[in-house]
């Protein structure tokens, strides 16, 4: 399996649009989570799915963001309108369930100018 | 929630010297604790893990022991190679409900492994 594969590396949008992250979890997982590395919050959990179905969201910042897992293959993080302190490194990470390594992709450096 | 505290935030060592960093965690619910590295550019990546009916466990040159009467653990390295320079996180994971393995992270310890 190829890990998990996250799109894009790299986004610069300018405050006010639309973005879409993009997230192929390993095959067979069943849990995944989005989080967002910043300086200064460190490692943050936004929300996470099993089996397709959002279990817990609390961590995301504000109604702007939105989170789909539309199949057991693939999910998106939407900002919209986006925003400067939006900018960090949002990474995808799915495991088997409880208890089990979480396998992390190479993440998304969303710059928003 | 689950609370990790990671100590310390930076660790400057000489080549073949140890690294030790600290974690604590506040929910004794959480019963999976794993350790990550991560290199410039790259996502998290474990290195070793502990669960909570083992005091301590080891793999080559890097061990992880945990207490969980005091709610801490902590990350061993010996024999430091520079290759280990990277960022090395801490995470708590709790059992049961509807946590699904979601993992709590600590701050970060930034290891320079000086040649």
């Amino acid at each position: 399996d190829a890990g998990v594969i996250q799109s894009p590396r790299h986004e610069v949008t300018e405050m006010g649009q639309e973005v879409t992250l993009r997230c192929k979890p390993i095959s067979g997982h069943n849990s995944l989570f989005w989080y967002r590395q910043t300086m200064m919050r460190g490692l943050e959990l936004l929300i996470y799915f099993n089996n397709n179905v959002p279990i817990d969201d609390s961590g995301m910042p504000e109604d702007r963001f939105s989170a789909k897992m539309p199949n057991a293959s693939f999910s998106t993080l939407k900002i919209q309108p986006s925003e400067p302190r939006d900018s960090a490194v949002y990474f995808c990470a799915s495991n088997l369930g409880q208890g089990v390594e979480a396998f992390f992709g190479q993440g998304t450096r969303l710059t928003v100018v | 929630g689950e609370n990790v505290e990671q100590h310390p935030s930076t660790l400057s060592v000489q080549e073949g010297d140890s690294a030790v960093i600290k974690c604590t965690y506040s929910d004794s619910a959480s019963n999976y604790f794993p350790w990550y590295k991560q290199e410039l550019g790259k996502g998290p990546q474990l290195i070793i893990d502990i669960r909570s009916n083992v005091g301590e466990k080891k793999d080559q040159r890097i061990a992880v022991t945990l207490n969980k009467t005091a709610k801490h653990f902590s990350l061993h390295i010996t024999e430091t190679q520079p290759e280990d320079s990277a960022v090395y996180f801490c995470a708590a994971s709790p059992a049961g409900g509807t946590s699904y393995g979601k993992l709590t992270f600590g701050q970060g310890t930034i290891l320079t492994v000086h040649p």
